[in-house]
């Protein structure tokens, strides 16, 4: 079946560790996205990224990385330097901006 | 950049009633309106769209109507069953810089 694929579902790390989460995708997609959800303040982005080896900077990209070196993987590392990592982490992908985005079932990510 | 308001942020309402959403946009180039429905745990899901060229879509029992010059657009669930409830967003995209916006969503319960 085709679809977003995001690991793991729940994932725990101490303060001041990186931690890397995945985000894979089989829909042919060139278009792929990272979004933190907190509860009362929707969706916002992180990163995008409209094609390989290309990625853009959403409203809240400090503290992260990514890369996009193959059409379907799109990695997101939460450094030490996000001031407040713990969140529930949503990859999406779509044909572009103005159609259907899928998403992924979500990280749920605790820094204790 | 766009900003995307959402209203209200929870409604409940009781099965069969109907329910209604509302969102309004800032940015008058955006031209691609999804609506998407969240369920507890899980990725938001698309349930319908509509673009500028026209002014009301349906799909079912589920309706959303646009209108450009006011910049705002609804979202219209008619019967409503208790697995409706979820938390709906609502989005607006902008082709000219490649954004989307989301609201900060609504969480529906429909009372048995």
């Amino acid at each position: 079946d085709g679809g977003i694929t995001q690991s793991p579902k729940y994932l725990f790390r101490k303060e001041g560790q990186n931690v890397t989460l995945s985000c894979e995708q089989n829909l042919n997609h060139d278009a792929m996205y990272w979004y933190r959800q907190d509860p009362g303040q929707g969706l916002r982005l992180i990163y995008y990224s409209q094609i390989v080896n290309d990625f853009q900077k959403g409203d809240i990209a400090e503290g992260y990385s990514v890369s996009r070196e193959k059409k379907e993987s799109f990695p997101l590392t939460v450094t030490s330097a996000q001031k407040n990592p713990t969140a529930f982490y949503l990859c999406a992908s779509s044909i572009d901006r103005y159609t259907e985005a899928f998403f992924g079932q979500g990280t749920r990510l605790t820094v204790v | 950049g766009e900003n995307v308001e959402q209203h209200p942020s929870t409604l409940s309402v009781q099965e069969g009633d109907s329910a209604v959403i509302k969102c309004t946009y800032s940015d008058s180039a955006s031209n691609y309106f999804p609506w998407y429905k969240q369920e507890l745990g899980k990725g938001p899901q698309l349930i319908i769209d509509i673009r500028s060229n026209v002014g009301e879509k349906k799909d079912q029992r589920i309706a959303v109507t646009l209108n450009k010059t006011a910049k705002h657009f609804s979202l219209h669930i008619t019967e409503t069953q208790p697995e409706d409830s979820a938390v709906y967003f609502c989005a607006a995209s902008n082709p000219n810089n490649n954004d989307m916006r989301f609201g900060a969503g609504t969480r529906l319960t429909v009372k048995p």
